[in-house]
């Protein structure tokens, strides 16, 4: 089963303009973390925010968690083509020993050049 | 160390044949997990295992799939007597006990289409 949601399930936008993912899980968490797959690929780490961090950024990427509505969001500013991929979120849950990661559904993000 | 490699990228088989899937972690990783995901979906956790102990497996592991890691290093899935339904694609994570702040490097995949 699938901890989290993403919201939208898709998103289309121009070069430059903004991306704004967001996320909901059901469950305490140790952190959560971010991943972007191309088509037909594995998954490749993007950033991780702890249960006691609030926003976090790195490069043209900003995370926010909120622990009390168990939702976070992920921003990509000037987005560029490059960045059509899916993006999901996943959770460590927390308490659990084996870090094991929950994902959630994905966001389909097309960017046009 | 040129990340976490899985073989094959594709396979094709008959319903009703066995697989076996490879995955070689990063060297320095201890610990290994196996995802499946279906078209459109997040990868779905299936087996992990801390060096060669398989510690815990998800209800999605019917009894035709087993996983193996022997000494701590490489592991194989198998999925015995395939179903249409077990297409998909089989991923393979690994990371470093002690350091979960630094997520999972996950392989490209291997992706099963039975027919």
């Amino acid at each position: 089963s699938q901890q989290g949601e993403e919201d939208p399930q898709a998103l289309s936008i121009q070069e430059g303009e903004n991306a704004t993912m967001n996320c909901s899980y059901k469950t305490s968490i140790n952190n959560l973390q971010w991943y972007r797959q191309n088509s037909g690929r594995g998954l490749v780490h993007l950033i991780l925010i702890r249960s006691n961090e609030r926003e976090k950024h790195s490069g043209r990427l900003r995370v926010t968690l909120d622990t009390s509505k168990k939702s976070s969001s992920l921003l990509i500013t000037a987005s560029r083509a490059a960045d059509t991929a899916s993006y999901f979120c996943a959770t460590d849950a927390d308490g659990g020993a084996t870090n094991k990661l929950i994902f959630g559904t994905g966001t389909l993000l097309a960017v046009q050049p | 160390d040129t990340g976490v490699s899985q073989n094959p990228r594709h396979k094709i088989t008959k319903r009703g044949q066995n697989v076996t899937f490879r995955c070689d972690p990063i060297s320095e990783h201890n610990r290994l997990y196996w995802y499946r995901q279906t078209l459109g979906q997040g990868p779905e956790f299936l087996t992990y295992f801390q060096n060669e102990a398989q510690l815990e497996k998800s209800r999605l592991l019917s009894d035709r799939f087993s996983a193996e890691r022997p000494k701590g290093s490489f592991s194989t899935l198998e999925i015995q007597r395939t179903e249409q339904g077990d297409s998909a694609m089989y991923l393979c994570a690994s990371s470093l006990a002690g350091r979960r702040g630094y997520g999972y490097t996950f392989g490209s995949g291997t992706r099963l289409t039975v027919v």
